[in-house]
């Protein structure tokens, strides 16, 4: 069963703009993996975030993590059209033998 | 970032045949490697865990028989869809773990069956 739950499921911005992405889960978790997917792709490792941190950043992407809420949220700044793509949030659940369990993904759009 | 690559990235086979898709971990050793699916515009959906030197561990309703798994190295997983009919058409992608934690996926293998 899926856990990860993204939000919205369908972005459009214009570039320049910052696109915030949020994701909920349901159990406890080692770590949040966000990847983007560029369509007919495989998916491209964007952060990791582990369970004892809050926020992360990268270049132009920022994530957050709330274990409290079990939440986390990606922002990228100053989009871009090549940003266009769909991301997914992925949890690894704690516990011995861990699996990433992957959210539906949000379509991100980014008009030029 | 790590290198995982899949082989073929595109297969058109005809029913009751069966195919082999190639995961390799081109920089760094993976002692799981995982197997997923995905349709057209939909998430991933985890068929099985990959494990070095045993047996893989499949998620419920995939069956075993069908898709077959084999991480003979730690650089190396094979997955053979047998006797494919068109509803295993797809999306397959495999990823590798590396000792952090982190997953590094494959570019994918789109099959049709025919």
């Amino acid at each position: 069963s899926q856990q990860g739950e993204e939000d919205p499921q369908a972005l459009s911005i214009q570039e320049g703009e910052n696109a915030t992405m949020n994701c909920s889960y349901k159990t406890s978790i080692n770590n949040l993996q966000w990847y983007r997917q560029n369509s007919g792709r495989g998916l491209v490792h964007l952060i990791l975030i582990r369970s004892n941190e809050r926020e992360k950043h990268s270049g132009r992407l920022r994530v957050t993590l709330d274990t409290s809420k079990k939440s986390s949220s990606l922002l990228i700044t100053a989009s871009r059209a090549a940003d266009t793509a769909s991301y997914f949030c992925a949890t690894d659940a704690a516990g011995a033998n861990s699996k990433l369990t992957f959210g539906k993904g949000i379509t991100l759009s980014v008009r030029p | 970032g790590a290198v995982v690559s899949q082989h073929p990235s595109r297969v058109i086979c005809k029913s009751g045949t069966s195919v082999k898709i190639e995961c390799r971990s081109l920089d760094f050793q993976a002692t799981t490697m995982f197997w997923y699916r995905q349709f057209p515009k939909k998430s991933l959906m985890l068929m099985a865990t990959s494990n070095e030197g045993s047996k893989a561990t499949y998620e419920q309703g995939v069956e075993k028989d069908k898709f077959l798994i084999n991480h003979a190295s730690l650089t190396l997983s094979t997955l053979t869809v047998t006797s494919a009919h068109p509803e295993d058409s797809s999306f397959y992608i495999c990823s590798a773990r590396s000792s952090i934690g982190t997953q590094y996926f494959g570019p994918g293998t789109r099959l049709l069956v025919l």
